[in-house]
């Protein structure tokens, strides 16, 4: 089944803790992108992926890092997250810079204290 | 710049009856444009597309929305919607290397 797989679905930290979340696709998709979704702010994106060792920061980059060693894989890592990291998480993928629609992934709940 | 409003943070409709969720967007030229929708604890699924040609996009789902230039909008409509409608919907505008998304509309059906 073709899919975006986000791990883990929930997690809960404490401030200055790094952590990943890792984000892994099964469709071969070149483009792949995170974003965070906020109560009454809509989802906004936090960085991209164009291709292997292509990234690029969207609207929210503060505090976050990202890698891409191969395609499948597009890894978001907070090195000393902080509560307002305390977001919805999504990863997605998609063959074409998101012309045809991206694949999402379900979700990362996190929770920074 | 670019974006995309959703005038309506919350809709309640009655199982059966018809739905339309607004979009509005800014752009110069003719945009990509999508409704997403997301069921609760769920991720984003897509509904439909619109490239360019016929205004009518038909989706999933049973969801249509039209498109219009003169008033730079692109809702979504439903003839009769269904409980597992209840879902947030959101319109994105595709543009260069990003996506922008709406701040969504929140779709509550009642019984």
């Amino acid at each position: 089944e073709a899919q975006v797989t986000q791990n883990p679905r929930y997690l809960i930290t404490v401030t200055g803790k790094k952590l990943t979340v890792t984000c892994s696709q099964n469709m071969n998709h070149e483009y792949m992108s995170w974003y965070r979704q906020d109560p009454g702010l809509g989802l906004r994106q936090i960085y991209y992926s164009m291709n292997v060792e292509v990234t690029d920061k969207g609207d929210v980059p503060e505090g976050y890092k990202v890698s891409r060693k191969e395609k499948r894989n597009f890894p978001l890592i907070l090195e000393s997250p902080s509560p307002n990291q305390t977001s919805l998480y999504f990863c997605a993928s998609s063959p074409d810079r998101g012309r045809a629609g991206y694949t999402f992934g379900s979700g990362t709940r996190l929770t920074v204290v | 710049a670019q974006s995309v409003t959703q005038p309506d943070i919350h809709i309640t409709v009655s199982e059966g009856a018809s739905l339309e969720l607004r979009c509005n967007y800014s752009y110069g030229a003719t945009p990509y444009l999508f409704w997403y929708v997301q069921s609760p604890g769920q991720g984003l699924q897509l509904l439909l597309k619109y490239f360019s040609g016929d205004t009518l996009v038909q989706g999933i789902k049973g969801f249509e929305a039209e498109f219009k230039r003169s008033q730079s909008s692109f809702n979504l409509r439903k003839p009769s919607v269904h409980w597992s409608d209840a879902a947030e919907y959101f319109c994105v505008l595709p543009q260069g290397n990003q996506f922008y998304f709406g701040t969504g509309t929140s779709l509550t059906v009642i019984p």
